[in-house]
């Protein structure tokens, strides 16, 4: 089954700090895109950052970068320098070609201290 | 307005009542999506359409029933729906089908069943 994991419900970093969010994916497929999206509080899901399979390198979107490990099938992001504005539900996804739908995870709920 | 809207923001209904939401997207895509989202739970696709053509439909129960009038309209027609139905329904929208086009997400409708 196509599935992704994010073990960790809910995490807390100090603002300014370093924090990454574990993700681990699961599909049979080689060709597919990976996504975080943050959903803040009542408000919209917006798309953070997306890796594509078959590039090695890793996404970089200003503060937010990850940490591709295709073998592995993991899919981490960090977000430095974290502001109170990064406070917000991180969903993890992929998306294969042959497929209509986005796989998501169960989210991971950040907690921004000041 | 650009973007992805919704309406109403939040419904509350009985389990005999009909209602009607409302996804209305500005950004010139072509494919349109149905999501809901409950709680502790990954984000669940209910419909996809692409050019008003309905493409998929992830065995949703029929007292769920959507309708795409044209690419940048869709509505989720509900009727004697469940408590269990309570949830955040999220609109998507993408440029096209393609896997590699990102979702746009609205901001969803809370709805409660009573």
């Amino acid at each position: 089954a196509q599935t992704v994991t994010q073990s960790q419900p809910e995490m807390s970093v100090q603002e300014a700090e370093t924090v990454t969010l574990s993700c681990t994916y699961d599909t049979s497929e080689s060709d597919y895109y990976l996504f975080w999206y943050k959903q803040p509080p009542s408000r919209q899901m917006i798309l953070v950052i997306r890796q594509e399979a078959y590039k090695q390198q890793n996404a970089t979107e200003n503060r937010f970068s990850v940490n591709f490990q295709k073998a592995a099938k993991s899919f981490s992001l960090k977000i430095s320098d974290s502001q109170l504005g990064d406070a917000a539900m991180y969903f993890c996804a992929y998306r294969t070609n042959r497929d209509d739908k986005i796989i998501f995870g169960k989210g991971t709920r950040l907690h921004i201290l000041p | 307005e650009t973007g992805v809207t919704q309406t109403p923001r939040h419904l509350v209904m009985g389990m005999t009542n009909k209602k009607s939401l409302k996804c209305e997207q500005h950004l010139g895509h072509n494919a349109m999506y149905w999501y809901k989202q409950s709680a502790k739970k990954p984000l669940e696709l209910m419909f996809v359409y692409n050019f008003k053509e309905q493409t998929e439909n992830n065995s949703v129960p029929s007292r769920f029933s959507p309708e795409c009038p044209n690419s940048s309209h869709l509505f989720l027609h509900l009727h004697t729906l469940q408590p269990e139905d309570s949830a955040l329904y999220l609109c998507a929208s993408s440029q096209d089908l393609d896997y590699t086009d990102t979702q746009y997400f609205g901001p969803g409708t809370r709805l409660t069943v009573l």
